[in-house]
This record gives structure tokens, sequence and C-alpha cells, in this order.
């Protein structure tokens, strides 16, 4: 089972910063949160990926709380080719098992 | 562009048939997964590669399906006497296992679809 639960869906004027929330109440010390997004019909697009600080690359930052149990993926400035479904997957650095466990995600929709 | 391409990128064949999906990781990627995703829902974990060597296999990969890696390169996936529910989209990831955390990235995927 996936170990994070995101909402189904969000809505965003476009321009706007899009915030997406990511609940992992049950991670644990060497877990890290890894987000990808995927548009229609395409691959996951991998974003970005975070241990305990906050990360910040050309396409999002990642915030992750004290107690990492939640976190937060921020577009800072959405575009309407940011409409897809963005995954919260986390998954153990080193684990004899390599798979990444996806849950639903959450449709973002950017609106003009 | 360097990233992992998937051939063919979309497959409709008939129930029974055989059919053969290609993979080509990042170069310098020694590990490669395959995935499997239906309508609506996020991609399921299949098989997974480090070099030649297949590691792991999900129970969803029954007796009809074979993956290889022959050298460490390509990657092949092949689905035997296809069916109806085999219908999806299989995803190819690739990752390095050097420095770091070893981040997975994705193919376009190869959309089958059987009649």
């Amino acid at each position: 089972d996936a170990k994070t639960t995101q909402p189904p869906s969000m809505d965003c004027a476009e321009g706007r910063a899009a915030n997406l929330p990511c609940n992992h109440s049950t991670i644990s010390g060497n877990e890290y949160v890894y987000w990808y997004r995927q548009i229609h019909s395409q691959g996951p697009q991998y974003i970005i990926h975070g241990l305990k600080n906050n990360e910040t690359n050309e396409m999002a930052s990642l915030i992750i709380t004290e107690d990492r149990k939640s976190s937060t993926l921020i577009l800072p400035h959405a575009t309407l080719r940011d409409t897809a479904v963005y995954y919260c997957i986390v998954r153990g650095y080193m684990d004899s098992n390599y798979q990444l466990i996806w849950g639903a995600g959450t449709k973002l929709i950017i609106k003009p | 562009d360097t990233g992992v391409s998937q051939n063919p990128r979309h497959k409709i064949t008939k129930r029974g048939q055989n059919v053969t999906f290609r993979c080509d990781p990042i170069s310098e990627h020694n590990r490669l997964y395959w995935y499997r995703q239906t309508l609506g829902q996020g991609p399921e974990f299949l098989t997974y590669f480090q070099n030649e060597a297949q590691l792991e296999k999900s129970r969803l990969l029954s007796d009809r399906f074979s993956a290889e890696r022959p050298k460490g390169s390509f990657s092949t996936l092949e689905i035997q006497r296809t069916e109806q529910g085999d219908s999806a989209m299989y995803l190819c990831a690739s990752s390095f296992s050097g420095v770091g955390t070893d981040t997975q990235y994705f193919g376009p995927g190869t959309r089958l679809t059987v009649l």
C-alpha cells in the first residue's frame, strides 16, 4: 500500500503558486519524499525529492515539516502546462526493494 | 535528448498474440525498472534489473510475462498469449546506483491495447 495520502484534486489560477500537500505520517528516518508528475498519456516526470531539509530546483520547491509527517510541493508560478497528476512517494534509500509505490496522486488543474 | 526511450509507443494486438516491448535506459544507468499503469491508477511495479541481473519480480508478473536485459543495456518485456486484461501503459524507468538517492527517470511508455 502507498505510504502517502494526497487530495484527489486541486485547482489553481494561472500565475499563482500551486501548493500541493502530502501526508506521510508513517515515514521512517531513512525514507525520502519524492514528487513526480504525469501529464496525460505521458510517462511520469521526476520533479524533486528531499529527506528533511527544504529543497528547491528549477521546477519546484519542497517543504518538509520538522516532524517529517507531511510535505508540500510548491510550483511558484503555475502555468497551463503544469496541469497534471502529481504523485508524492515515500521511498527508502538503499532498500532491498527498489520499487516506487504509487498512490492515486492529486490531479492539479491550472485555470486561465 | 538522452532520456529513457521506449518502443513502440503504441501497440494494438489481438488476444492470444505475443508482444514485445523495448526500453533503452539513460546511458550509464545500471538499474532498470518496468511498471504497468492502468487508467486512473498510479504505476505498479513489475520487475527490476541491476545490470543484467533480474533481482525482483512482482506477483503481477505472471508466467506469461518475461523480461530480459542482456549485457545490462536495453531491456525487453515480452507478453505471451495476451489477454484483454493486459491492456495498459507499460513504463520503463532507469536509475544509477551511485552516490545519491537512486532517482528513477521514466520513459514515455508503451500503450498496449488487446482486442
